[in-house]
């Protein structure tokens, strides 16, 4: 099946920096997706981006299909980024999606 | 609703005992998907529903667990003679349409099988 790799696992920032996540996918797909779980456990979907690029207040996203890999760029990070980063994507185009490893984010005043 | 409705929010179940998970989606929304997510993983496909067809349930652990969606709303996500295994939070989301859309999660139920 489809592998779906995020880096890095871990990334621990003080507030105000800036930062990028990255998701690798191993088949080709028709849609990418961003989703951020806080602390709390709620999944809160942040893109859907199936290629080029977004942007929502301070996060954007890029998906560069052909080459199998999507951005996440976290700018002026702060405390309320905390949680896990999931990218999700179709599994042979269906609507069945399967998410990354996760990054682990905690960011710190 | 707002947004995807899941409860109840924790359930607590002796060994053996069956177990029902409700998820209410955003209405108007085609697509209904079940996830499993233990603790510190990602969410894993259960299965899902077009309407109130069932289009895939590949994800289902063992055929203990079943789920149901018969008017094409509300979803039923059962469980029968739980097992420790079983304890993860069960996640429910729902999407406008087939074919990719954003997906959008309910804030699950935490399962506790002792």
């Amino acid at each position: 099946g489809i592998q779906v790799e995020q880096s890095p696992p871990d990334l621990i920032l003080q507030e105000g920096a800036n930062s990028t996540l990255r998701c690798n996918f191993s088949d080709s797909v028709n849609n990418l997706q961003w989703f951020h779980q806080n602390p709390w456990g709620q999944l809160i979907n942040l893109f859907y981006i199936p290629s080029g690029t977004k942007q929502n207040g301070r996060l954007s996203a890029t998906t560069v299909a052909t080459e199998r890999y999507s951005l996440l760029y976290i700018s002026s990070s702060q405390t309320t980024d905390s949680g896990v980063y999931f990218c999700a994507v179709p599994f042979r185009n269906t609507d069945k999606l399967i998410f990354g490893t996760g990054t682990r984010l905690q960011v710190f005043p | 609703g707002a947004g995807v409705s899941q409860s109840p929010r924790y359930k607590v179940a002796k060994r053996g005992q069956d177990v029902a998970l409700r998820c209410d989606p955003i209405s108007g929304h085609v697509s209904l998907f079940w996830y499993q997510q233990a603790l510190g993983q990602g969410p894993e496909f259960l299965t899902y529903f077009q309407n109130e067809a069932q289009l895939d349930k590949s994800g289902l652990p063992s055929d203990r667990f079943f789920a149901e969606r018969p008017e094409g709303s509300v979803s039923t996500l059962k469980i029968q003679r739980t097992q420790q295994e079983d304890s993860a939070v069960y996640l429910c989301a729902s999407s406008f349409r087939q074919g990719g859309s954003p997906l959008h999660f309910g804030n699950g139920t935490r399962l506790t099988v002792t």
